[in-house]
C-alpha cells in the first residue's frame, strides 16, 4: 500500500521568511496530493491540493509543487505570519476515492515574531 | 463545504468500557470515514462507513473493536469497544461531499483518554 514520508517533523522560521515542507510517496498510482493544516484542538483543514497532471499550483502565499518522476511533492509558504503556526500534514490518494487518504507524519511549524 | 459535528468532543473513560462517538453532517454526503490520530502522531484511516451496509475496515482494524454504523447519508457512529489505555487518541470523522469529488472535510475530533 501507499506510504508517505514527511520532513521535517518540526520547523521554526522567522516571521516574513519562507517555509518549505517536503513529502515523498511510494505508490506511483497515487494521483491526488492534498495538504492539511491542523490547529490545536481542531480537525485538519484543507489548504491546497494538487493533481498529478499539474506540476505546480499556487494560492496567494501558499504553493505546492509535484515531481511525479521522483514521487515527491512540497509545500511552500512565503511571507510567513504568526497565524501560520500549526501542524501541517501532506497526504496522498487516488482521485477516485480521494477522500481515503494516507497521511504523512506531520510538520509542526512555528513562526517566530 | 460541509459542517461536521462530532460528539462528544472529549471524554475520559475507564478501561474495559466502550464509548460511542457520533458524527453528524449538515448535508448529504457520499463518503464518510473514521480516522484515528494517536498522541503527537499522524492520522490513520480506520474504516469507510457505508450507508446501509457493513463498514470497510483497513488493515489492523476490526469490526469487533471498532463497530461502525451509518444509518443514513448524514450520520455515522464509531464505537471504541473494551477500551485500553492504548486506545487513547483523537478520533476524527471525515466526509466527501457529493458535488466536490476530491476534498475531504474533517470534524473537530473526539479526544479520548482511557484510564
Amino acid at each position: 500500500g501507499e506510504n508517505v514520508e514527511q520532513h521535517p517533523s518540526t520547523l521554526s522560521v522567522q516571521e516574513g521568511d519562507s517555509a518549505v515542507i517536503k513529502c515523498t510517496y511510494s505508490d506511483s498510482a497515487s494521483n491526488y496530493f492534498p495538504w492539511y493544516k491542523q490547529e490545536l484542538g481542531k480537525g485538519p483543514q484543507l489548504i491546497i491540493d494538487i493533481r498529478s497532471n499539474v506540476g505546480e499550483k499556487k494560492d496567494q502565499r501558499i504553493a505546492v509543487t509535484l515531481n511525479k518522476t521522483a514521487k515527491h511533492f512540497s509545500l511552500h509558504i512565503t511571507e510567513t505570519q504568526p497565524e501560520d503556526s500549526a501542524v501541517y500534514f501532506c497526504a496522498a490518494s487516488l482521485i477516485q476515492g480521494a477522500q481515503k487518504l494516507v497521511f504523512g507524519q506531520g510538520t509542526r511549524l512555528t513562526i517566530n515574531p | 463545504s460541509a459542517v461536521i459535528s462530532q460528539k462528544p468532543s472529549r471524554d475520559i473513560c475507564q478501561r474495559g468500557t466502550s464509548l460511542t462517538i457520533q458524527c453528524q453532517v449538515d448535508s448529504q454526503v457520499t463518503m464518510m470515514f473514521w480516522y484515528r490520530q494517536q498522541p503527537g502522531q499522524s492520522l490513520t484511516l480506520i474504516a469507510t462507513a457505508n450507508q446501509g451496509s457493513e463498514a470497510t475496515y483497513e488493515s489492523g482494524f476490526v469490526i469487533d473493536k471498532f463497530p461502525i454504523s451509518r444509518p443514513n447519508l448524514t450520520f455515522s457512529t464509531l464505537t471504541v469497544s473494551n477500551m485500553s489505555p492504548e486506545d487513547s487518541s483523537i478520533y476524527l470523522c471525515s466526509v466527501g461531499v457529493r458535488t466536490m469529488n476530491t476534498e475531504a472535510f474533517f470534524g473537530q475530533g473526539t479526544r479520548l483518554t482511557v484510564v
